[in-house]
């Protein structure tokens, strides 16, 4: 089945600085969601970016396709932005089910 | 009002006992999820539901059995609960023919 890598599995920042966060997958996949996990286990979507690129406020993502990879650009970093990031991926004949990457974990500092 | 719940929201159980996990949607969405995530790990699927007729295994589901009533309602059951099954267990839909998946709250269970 598909493999999905994280990196880097821990990043500790100071607020205000910027980050990138990868996600690396094995095969070829027609869905690519963020979420980001708070504190609290609650998911949220930030972006469904099978392709191309895509921005919302401090947060944007870039899917590369064809090389098998997607970035997630966190600017100007603030202690709310804090949890565990997931990439997730899927394919139409495969029921649409996900499968998650392990996760990055941030941490922003004061 | 969330689009997605999940109840309850925590639960604690001893070995042995059956238990029930239910989640509704407000989306109108005809594909149902259910997933689990165990600490410091991504979520794995369990059960997943195209339609009230169209009941799957994912890739973890031995220990579990799901009930889909409705377009709406989509139950996951543990029929023997063994503390291995202490996890947090999501719930999520999507529409057919568009794969963003929506989550649920969560689900804190602990098996004792």
């Amino acid at each position: 089945g598909i493999q999905v890598e994280q990196s880097p599995p821990d990043l500790i920042l100071q607020e205000g600085a910027n980050s990138t966060l990868r996600c690396n997958f094995s095969d070829s996949v027609n869905n690519l969601q963020w979420f980001h996990q708070n504190p609290w286990g609650q998911l949220i979507n930030l972006f469904y970016i099978p392709s191309g690129t895509k921005q919302n406020g401090r947060l944007s993502a870039t899917t590369v396709a064809t090389e098998r990879y997607s970035l997630l650009y966190i600017s100007s970093s603030q202690t709310t932005d804090s949890g565990v990031y997931f990439c997730a991926v899927g394919i139409y004949n495969q029921g649409g089910k996900l499968i998650f990457g392990q996760g990055t974990e941030l941490s922003v500092k004061p | 009002d969330a689009d997605v719940t999940q109840t309850p929201r925590n639960r604690i159980t001893k070995t042995g006992k059956r238990i029930m996990l239910e989640c509704s949607q407000t989306k109108g969405h005809d594909r149902m999820y259910w997933y689990r995530q165990d600490p410091g790990l991504g979520l794995r699927l369990i059960y997943y539901s195209f339609d009230v007729k169209d009941i799957n295994k994912g890739e973890i589901s031995d220990g579990y059995s799901v009930s889909r009533q409705a377009q709406a309602k989509f139950s996951l059951s543990l029929e023997s609960a063994i503390p291995n099954q202490t996890a947090l267990y999501f719930c999520a839909t999507s529409l057919a023919g568009a794969e963003t998946q929506y989550f649920g709250p969560g689900t804190r269970l602990l098996v004792l």
